[in-house]
C-alpha cells in the first residue's frame, strides 16, 4: 500500500517561499512509471493542479504558476518537494501531494490514485 | 487550456435514489476524464478513471460514461456514506495538463 505524507511550515510570510516535502512509503518514487504531483485546494479556487515530477526527474508545471514553482525529488529519501516563491494571500490553501498513473495518451497523467492527507499553508504576516 | 464545468453544483436526494452528475469539457478530451469523491477534511479519492473504469475497491453502484466533451457520473442507489463533494477531472498530454471541475455537493 502506497502512502504519502506532506510536511512543512503551516505559516509563510508574504513574498517568501513556500516549501513542502512529500514522503512516500510503500514504493520507490524513482521506479515504476508514475508521476508525482502537487495539488492545492482553496475555498476560492477549488482544486488546482500545480505540477508534477516524473519518476525520471522531468517536470511539468501549471502554466499559471510556472514562473514561481519548482518541484524536485530526492530518491535516496523517497521524497519529492515543492517550492513556490513570492507567495501572497491567494496562495493560502491545503496542499496535497498525489501519485499519478500514466494516462491513455502517451505523456499524460491519468488518475491520481494515492494522495497525502493534505497540509494547510496560510500566507500571512 | 481545458476548462471543466459540472452540474448541478449541489443536489439533495433520498437513500436509494439514482443520482446523476454531468461534466463538460471546453474541448474534445476523448475519454481522458476521471471522477473523485471528497469528504470533509479528507483528500479526494479516485472513483472512476478514463471515463468509465471503476477504481480499485470502489463499489459497483458508482459508474461513469461519456467521451469527447460530455461526461456523466452516476450513483445507482445513494447510500448515507456517499454524502460528499464529487469532482470531475480532465487531462491531456500536449501539453500535459490536469484540470478539475468545480465540484458537486451531494446531500441526503
Amino acid at each position: 500500500q502506497v502512502q504519502l505524507e506532506e510536511s512543512g511550515p503551516g505559516l509563510v510570510k508574504p513574498s517568501q517561499t513556500l516549501s513542502l516535502t512529500c514522503t512516500v512509503a510503500g514504493g520507490s518514487i524513482s521506479s515504476g512509471k508514475y508521476y508525482w504531483n502537487w495539488i492545492r485546494q482553496s475555498p476560492g479556487k477549488g482544486l488546482e493542479w500545480i505540477g508534477y515530477i516524473y519518476y525520471s526527474g522531468s517536470t511539468y508545471y501549471n502554466p499559471s504558476l510556472k514562473s514561481r514553482v519548482s518541484i524536485s525529488m530526492d530518491a535516496s529519501k523517497n521524497q519529492f518537494s515543492l517550492n513556490l516563491n513570492s507567495v501572497a494571500a491567494a496562495d493560502t490553501a491545503v496542499y496535497y501531494c498525489a501519485r499519478g498513473v500514466p494516462g491513455i495518451a502517451a505523456g499524460s497523467v491519468g488518475g491520481l490514485d494515492y494522495w497525502g492527507q493534505g497540509t494547510l499553508v496560510t500566507v500571512s504576516s | 487550456d481545458i476548462q471543466m464545468t459540472q452540474s448541478p453544483s449541489s443536489l439533495s436526494a433520498s437513500v436509494g435514489d439514482r443520482v446523476t452528475i454531468t461534466c463538460q469539457a471546453s474541448r474534445d478530451i476523448s475519454n481522458y476524464l476521471n471522477w473523485y469523491q471528497q469528504k470533509p477534511g479528507k483528500a479526494p479519492k479516485l472513483l472512476i478513471f478514463d471515463a468509465s473504469n471503476l477504481g480499485t475497491g470502489v463499489p459497483s453502484r458508482f459508474s461513469g460514461s461519456g467521451s469527447g466533451t460530455d461526461f456523466t457520473f452516476s450513483i445507482s442507489s445513494l447510500q448515507p456514506e456517499d454524502i460528499a463533494r464529487y469532482y470531475c477531472q480532465g487531462y491531456d498530454h500536449v501539453p500535459p495538463e490536469i484540470t478539475f471541475g468545480p465540484g458537486t455537493k451531494v446531500d441526503i
